[in-house]
């Protein structure tokens, strides 16, 4: 099956912690993204990888730490998470050129913070 | 950089109505022009497209029509229904960005 991965559908932890989500496409693109949507299905983009590098680094707090380990997968940290990154996180992926610049939403992971 | 208003952002009709979500964009640069469903609990899929050298694309009961002169991208439903009920968000896009921009999201609910 081709397609956008993410892991964990839900996460729920205390203000302070550490958590990590992962992302994973199997369509051979080679660009991805993570996206913050909010309560009110706001979408901001928050980081673009192409290739495995870092193209678009939008101002979020220092504690988002984007990581890629090769063109097909985009993981986000957050350490120390605050009450206002309670949202769902929508890891997108991408061709860049050839008229191709669709993106591809994986589920999402939805984050709640006590 | 590309500044987006879509409209209206709630729209409620009823089954077999019409319903129109239009998305005003500034970027004359804009060539490729892309629409989204995001159903409850789930990310975003794709709808339609439509280039800037077309104007016009139609299909699964919706049309996509592009005013380049007015930078105005319009998505018509002509016969309603509930599975039609989601958030739509337009996006357009000048190639080679890696900063996508989308609208607000329409929230489209259908009643039987």
């Amino acid at each position: 099956e081709t397609a956008v991965f993410q892991t964990p559908n839900y996460h729920v932890t205390q203000v302070g912690n550490e958590v990590s989500f992962n992302c994973k496409q199997t369509l051979g693109h080679d660009t991805m993204y993570w996206y913050k949507q909010d309560s009110k299905k706001l979408l901001k983009i928050m980081f673009s990888y192409n290739n495995k590098q870092l193209i678009v680094n939008e101002t979020v707090p220092r504690r988002f730490s984007p990581q890629s380990s090769d063109k097909a997968h985009l993981n986000l940290r957050i350490k120390s998470v605050e009450p206002e990154d309670s949202a769902v996180y929508l890891c997108a992926s991408s061709f860049t050129g050839a008229s191709s610049y669709e993106q591809y939403f994986g589920p999402g992971t939805r984050l709640t913070v006590l | 950089g590309e500044q987006v208003e879509q409209r209206p952002p709630h729209l409620s009709v009823r089954e077999g109505d019409s319903a129109v979500i239009i998305c005003t964009y500034t970027d004359p640069n804009s060539y490729y022009f892309f629409w989204y469903k995001q159903e409850p609990g789930a990310g975003l899929q794709l709808l339609m497209k439509v280039f800037s050298s077309t104007e016009i694309n139609e299909g699964q009961g919706f049309t996509v029509l592009l005013n380049k002169k007015d930078k105005q991208l319009s998505l018509n439903l002509t016969a309603a229904h509930p599975g039609d009920s989601a958030v739509y968000f337009c996006a357009p896009h000048s190639g080679g960005n890696y900063k996508p921009t989308f609208g607000k999201g329409t929230s489209l609910v259908v009643h039987p």
